[in-house]
């Protein structure tokens, strides 16, 4: 399949346990943020978003995390499957019709 | 409903050629962007449009230019290809009512510059 990234960030997890990826974002003006799930060959698949007034949201099997005061947000998956194995990508819209993405991290789940 | 169509899905082409690449959104959606993604470089917004207006444009060079047609369809030229300008161009169409800017991406177009 296509490479999205030959350097980047990695993630292992067993089956079944819960995956926490993070990101850090750069401005402080971003006031909706993304994560996107990238599988070979795909293009980016929306997961869950998050506005900057809320620090909380929850999906189906995906919590995301906002903390404005250090500029991080995470995604959290719970109960890991083979599926979820892709590259996961951040991204930060300050409002002005421009999404900036972060560099993506890869996560494995072993079986 | 149909999902966002790029076209073609790969493409060769020369040093110092052209290209034009196609997009087009999922119906309603007046909302297109466009990103180039590269291993080295990750994913880098290339522009916007709605309703036929640019309304935001990335970091690139002039060569990259591109334009929306009244039924929101997009198409994005490089001029003067790059050996660099091998990469992934992905479109993504979004309602943008102002309640949400939830973007649906194709599945891109791989050039490759030879």
């Amino acid at each position: 399949g296509e490479s999205v990234g030959l350097h980047l960030p990695t993630l292992s997890v067993q089956e079944g346990d819960n995956s926490i990826i993070n990101c850090a974002y750069s401005n402080s003006a971003s006031d909706y943020f993304i994560w996107y799930k990238q599988e070979s060959g795909k293009g980016p698949q929306f997961i869950i978003d998050i506005r900057s007034n809320m620090d909380k949201r929850q999906g189906q099997r995906v919590t995301v995390l906002l903390n404005k005061t250090v500029k991080h947000l995470s995604l959290q998956i719970a109960a890991t499957q083979p599926g979820d194995s892709a590259v996961y990508f951040c991204a930060e819209n300050t409002g002005g019709f421009k999404t900036i993405f972060g560099a993506g991290t890869r996560l494995f789940v072993k079986a | 409903k149909a999902g966002v169509t790029q076209t073609p899905r790969y493409l060769i082409k020369t040093r110092g050629q052209q290209v034009t690449l196609s997009c087009s959104p999922i119906s309603g959606h007046r909302s297109v962007s466009w990103y180039q993604q590269t291993p080295g470089q990750g994913l880098q917004f290339l522009f916007e449009y709605f309703s036929e207006t640019q309304r935001n444009k990335g970091n690139f060079p002039g060569r990259f230019s591109g334009r929306q047609f009244s039924n929101s369809r997009s198409e994005m030229n490089v001029s003067t290809l790059e050996l660099g300008d091998s990469a992934l161009y992905l479109c993504a169409s979004s309602a943008n009512t102002g309640s949400t800017t939830e973007a649906f991406f194709g599945q891109g177009t791989r050039l490759t510059v030879v």
